[in-house]
């Protein structure tokens, strides 16, 4: 069965500055997906990886996958305010989706 | 404009009744998914539905129900059997035919037991 997970689960850091999430997963997952969730609301899609070696980037974040190692990687490039949220990853397995548990990343100037 | 409305975005449930989540979506996507997000927590798969007429239990099925009558629509009923059903509630849906596609959530529905 998937399981996923996430580190660090929460993340301060000043703005300028780079960082990265990780993500593992336990076993086999057809694609990994990035999430950005604000505060009350809904999960806005960042990030689809299909095959090993994908690399997917957006304005100041870059996502990652390598299938051999069961990771992905959600890098920060001189953070600003406006990234504060909490950032999930998701694995897809047997039409299931499983969600790792989320890295809450604040931004301070 | 096409995406997934979820309704209602509030409700209040009363100790022992059940209540029904709506789940709509116009994208003609064959999967169709329910989660459970508790506050400051990740989420929890509750059911999942790959063709009309079929669904999976996910991760904490016990208490819920689910139908999918109509490609379009997936509802979740909260059963009086969910003892802790005060959580936020999200859909979500996807089309099987494109490997790249991504999965989109509806606006979620808070449920607050009262």
């Amino acid at each position: 069965e998937l399981k996923v997970e996430q580190n660090p689960l929460f993340l301060s850091m000043q703005e300028g500055k780079n960082y990265t999430i990780y993500c593992n997963y336990s076993t086999t997952s057809d694609r990994l997906y990035w999430y950005r969730q604000d505060p009350g609301k809904s999960l806005e899609s960042l990030f689809v990886l299909l095959s090993n070696g994908a690399v997917k980037q957006e304005g100041r974040l870059m996502a990652s996958l390598d299938t051999k190692a069961r990771l992905s990687t959600l890098h920060i490039t001189a953070a600003v305010h406006d990234l504060s949220a909490t950032y999930f990853c998701a694995g897809l397995n047997t039409d299931k989706l499983i969600f790792g548990t989320g890295t809450r990343l604040q931004v301070f100037p | 404009d096409g995406g997934i409305t979820q309704s209602p975005k509030y409700l209040f449930r009363k100790e022992g009744q059940n209540v029904t989540l709506s789940c709509e979506q116009n994208l003609n996507h064959d999967a169709m998914y329910w989660y459970r997000q508790d506050p400051g927590q990740g989420l929890r798969l509750i059911y999942y539905s790959q063709i009309v007429n079929d669904f999976q239990k996910g991760d904490i099925a016990e208490g819920y129900s689910v139908s999918r009558e109509k490609k379009e629509s997936f509802p979740l009923t909260v059963t009086s059997a969910q003892k802790n059903p005060t959580a936020f509630y999200l859909c979500a849906s996807t089309s099987k035919r494109q490997a790249g596609n991504t999965i989109y959530f509806g606006e979620g529905s808070w449920l607050t037991v009262v």
